[in-house]
């Protein structure tokens, strides 16, 4: 079993459409991210969330709205898509408390590509 | 050879020789560091990591040190092997146990047969 999923793997819209990402974990982590990785390979941080509630929330535009309807699921709803929002997005998930410290497990990513 | 993680920049190497892959943080705060591998079409992977009281750890045929006086971390791999070839971040955890990763820019790994 994949230990975290996302779904699609690949997305292809158009200008001003909204679209979703979703992503599970069965790992039983407490925590789940999602990252941004441009076309140089530089991976940002732009929501992490803690048992259902946001801890971090990055500068990231209000068209990106989380939503995590358990704490395995935590899903991305982008609304009005814009050109400069192609990119890979990657869910992530972590085991809080000082065993677990910030190592995060990668989906294998959603390549969004609008046009 | 070795690179430092500025602007993806490639480091190439024969199959069989050692690497040495080089990245800079920047928050003397840091309490926590993690290299990742991530192969074309995939996401990060762990590969190992090591908290700011130690200045080195080891792995599997990879070494990871950590210098805090100039805030500098190397990924050694011994023995690089053609599925070595993948892009490498050095990560730094910002404080806390929310796991606030902040990724370095990567260093492209080839590794010639």
């Amino acid at each position: 079993d994949t230990a975290v999923s996302q779904t699609p793997k690949y997305l292809v819209t158009q200008m001003g459409n909204d679209k979703s990402i979703k992503c599970e974990q069965n790992l039983g982590h407490d925590t789940m991210y999602w990252y941004k990785q441009d076309s140089k390979k530089f991976l940002k941080i732009m929501f992490s969330y803690n048992n259902k509630e946001l801890i971090i929330n990055e500068t990231v535009p209000n068209r990106f709205s989380p939503k995590s309807p358990d704490k395995a699921h935590l899903n991305l709803h982008i609304n009005s898509l814009e050109l400069g929002d192609s990119a890979v997005y990657f869910c992530a998930s972590s085991q809080d408390g000082a065993t677990g410290g910030g190592k995060l497990f990668f989906g294998s990513g959603t390549q969004l590509s609008v046009l | 050879g070795e690179s430092v993680g500025l602007h993806l920049p490639t480091l190439s190497v024969q199959e069989g020789d050692n690497s040495i892959i080089n990245c800079a943080y920047s928050n003397s705060a840091s309490d926590y560091f993690i290299w990742y591998k991530q192969e074309s079409g995939k996401g990060p992977q762990f590969i190992i990591d090591i908290r700011s009281n130690m200045d080195k750890r080891q792995g599997q045929r990879v070494t990871v040190l950590l210098n805090k006086t100039v805030k500098h971390l190397s990924l050694q791999i011994a023995a690089t092997q053609p599925g070595d070839s993948a892009v490498y971040f050095c990560a730094e955890n910002r404080g806390g146990s929310q796991g606030n990763l902040i990724f370095g820019k990567g260093t492209k790994l080839s590794v010639k047969p």
